[in-house]
Parts: structure tokens; sequence; C-alpha cells
């Protein structure tokens, strides 16, 4: 049983180039969060989504950035025009139906580098 | 609104020593989930614990043990005699059940346990 699954591990991108992170959740899973960490801090949310909705993305910065969790395939965050201060680890966390009283399952994460 | 406390922010000890690590928490509802999850050096995220505010019983696993105090809104975590293993850095994070769409994650305490 295959656990959150993120590629690519580790992503570089060049200042303006476009990111795109996957998820895809835990078989059975249809909530996806997606967590950023930055060097040195704790878990930022971002975006919470269910299969084709967005729930919650009070976290997500309002230019630049994009989420989707389609009916088929995986969740994708999006990063357009990366800048620097995007380095960061992504992580993409899933939860069975009732998501509040169950613990949110994690991937590896996304470490993506801007240069 | 939503809220995790963890003013340590880094703790050093010498294997076999123990120590505790807090989390203060603030929340509105009356029905919350408190976890605790642990991220070694490698960058996973690792379920430790998850407790809900019905329940003050402290619980005890191996050499972990948690302290759920609701009078004073903390969640303390305590590693009995530590070892080189544990050095990770721990969050505690709050799900509330009826406010909040997301999961909150305090800043995280870095554990050194030194040989």
């Amino acid at each position: 049983n295959a656990g959150v699954m993120q590629n690519p591990r580790h992503l570089v991108r060049r200042r303006g180039q476009e990111a795109r992170l996957r998820c895809s959740p835990m078989k059975g899973h249809s909530h996806v969060y997606w967590y950023r960490q930055l060097p040195e801090e704790g878990l930022k949310f971002m975006v919470y989504l269910q299969k084709e909705n967005i729930i919650d993305e009070s976290g997500m910065p309002k230019e630049r950035f994009s989420a989707e969790f389609p009916k088929e395939g995986p969740s994708i965050l999006r990063i357009q025009q990366v800048v620097r201060g995007d380095s960061a680890a992504y992580f993409c966390a899933s939860s069975p139906r009732d998501r509040r009283n169950e613990k949110l399952f994690f991937g590896s994460g996304t470490q993506l580098s801007v240069l | 609104a939503q809220k995790v406390t963890q003013a340590q922010t880094e703790i050093s000890v010498v294997e076999k020593e123990d120590v505790t690590l807090d989390c203060v928490y603030e929340t509105r509802d009356t029905t919350y989930y408190l976890f605790w999850y642990k991220q070694p050096p490698s960058g996973e995220l690792v379920f430790l614990i998850r407790r809900n505010s019905f329940d003050e019983q402290n619980e005890i696993s191996g050499r972990y043990s948690w302290n759920f105090q609701k009078s004073t809104s903390s969640f303390n975590f305590t590693i009995t005699a530590s070892q080189v293993v544990d050095s990770a850095v721990y969050f505690c994070a709050l799900s509330e059940a009826n406010y909040g769409q997301n999961f909150v994650f305090g800043p995280g305490t870095r554990l050194s346990v030194l040989p």
C-alpha cells in the first residue's frame, strides 16, 4: 500500500521559469494538503483540496501560485515565474474522508531550488 | 483563531537524558485534535500521536509520553532516556473540528541528542 508520493524529489529552476510539483495521495484518500517549509522554519499551510475542488486556499500567495486536484491523476502545485524566495521544501499530505480528526499522511517532499 | 506555539527553538541533550518538548495551543473550538510529528534529518514527516480534546488521559508509548493539560492548553511531549536517533525537528499541530479549514503546525523544536 503505497504512501503519499511526491515527485520530483528535487527540482531546480532558474528565475522566471515554471515549477510543477506533483502529489499522488494514498490510495482511498480524496483530501490533499500542500504545505511549504522554508529553511529553518515550520510548515506553513498553503491549500487544501478535494477532488476537483479547492476547499481552502487561504495560505496561497495571491499571484503566481495555483493548485489543482483533478478527477484523475495527481494533485499539482504550480508556481509560475519562480523567484529565489520560492526556494523551499513543499510537502503534500493526504487524509481520508473525515479529515478533522484524522492524521495527515505526508509525502517525502519536493525540494525546490531557484537559481 | 488557531495557533500553536513551541517556545523552544532548539534543545540539546546528552544521550540517556530525559527531555520535554513544550506545545501550547489556542483554539476557540470545543472539539479539536492535537498531533505530534517528527521530522528526522532525511526530511520526511513521521506521525507520532493524535489526541482529541475530550481525552485528557496521558499516554505512554515506549520511551515517548504525552501530557495533555486542557486547563493550560498544553500538549507536551517527553522522551525518556533519549537516544541519538531521536535527533530531529518535532512539530506539534492542531486541527479544529468546527472552525478553520486547515491543520496548523507549530514552528517546531529542533532536538539534538549528543552521544
